[in-house]
């Protein structure tokens, strides 16, 4: 592994089921964090991690969580999704939280719910 | 809340130099990013700004001047390659980023 990865790659999902997107990272960073990116709406903030063991709630947190067990890995789930969930999901980390906090993106999820 | 403005589209022909422009009212200031993300990619970091003044990188250069809230991206010699999306990102009072809708620009040859 280089930098950071997200699976899959992307996804059609039905309403109602749950998903998890996947994203590890083995850059050592402190901080990560997940976007989603909708046309004409740029990048928002979904949840973040300052460091393992912590999560916070960023933008647009409702009816997403994470959990950060160690430095590597941050998943994120949908837990009933919903149409208004499709779109495309980054994930990213930065070494810190604080100060210069040059975010490092992954490839994205890209998931459609019907 | 966080507002963040850069123009939708820009078109330039290859050999020019464009200038994308980012306004922004946020809660706090520790930074400004700016990302470049060619189409079905990921953002990768141009560069970033925290005083006032030009930041030089190659073909591109970053201005800032806080007290306007006001940022742009200089992209100089145009290449094919630079046709992508910019995104203005302005890090917050917590050091989280805010982005921009970004700027799709588009380079003629």
């Amino acid at each position: 592994i280089a930098g950071i990865t997200q699976a899959p790659t992307s996804q059609i999902l039905a309403a109602g089921r749950r998903m998890t997107l996947r994203c590890t990272q083995d850059m050592r960073h402190n901080a990560m964090y997940w976007y989603r990116q909708d046309l004409g709406l740029g990048l928002r903030l979904i949840h973040y991690s300052n460091t393992a063991g912590t999560t916070g709630k960023g933008e647009v947190p409702d009816g997403y969580s994470v959990s950060r067990a160690n430095t590597d890995d941050f998943p994120l789930t949908l837990a009933s999704a919903v149409p208004s969930q499709t779109s495309v999901y980054f994930c990213a980390s930065s070494p810190t939280s604080g100060s210069y906090n040059e975010q490092f993106f992954g490839p994205g999820t890209r998931l459609t719910v019907l | 809340g966080q507002n963040i403005d850069q123009p939708t589209e820009m078109t330039a022909t290859e050999g020019a130099i464009v200038q994308i422009n980012c306004t922004y009212q946020t809660s706090g200031f520790n930074g400004l990013f700016w990302y470049q993300q060619h189409a079905g990619e990921a953002p990768t970091f141009l560069s970033y700004n925290v005083l006032d003044g030009l930041e030089e990188k190659g073909r591109f250069s970053s201005f800032l001047s806080r007290s306007k809230g006001y940022s742009y991206l200089l992209l100089k010699e145009l290449q094919m390659k630079d046709s992508a999306s910019y995104l203005c990102a302005v890090s917050d009072n917590d050091y989280k980023l805010s982005f921009g809708a970004g700027t799709t620009v588009t380079v003629r040859a």
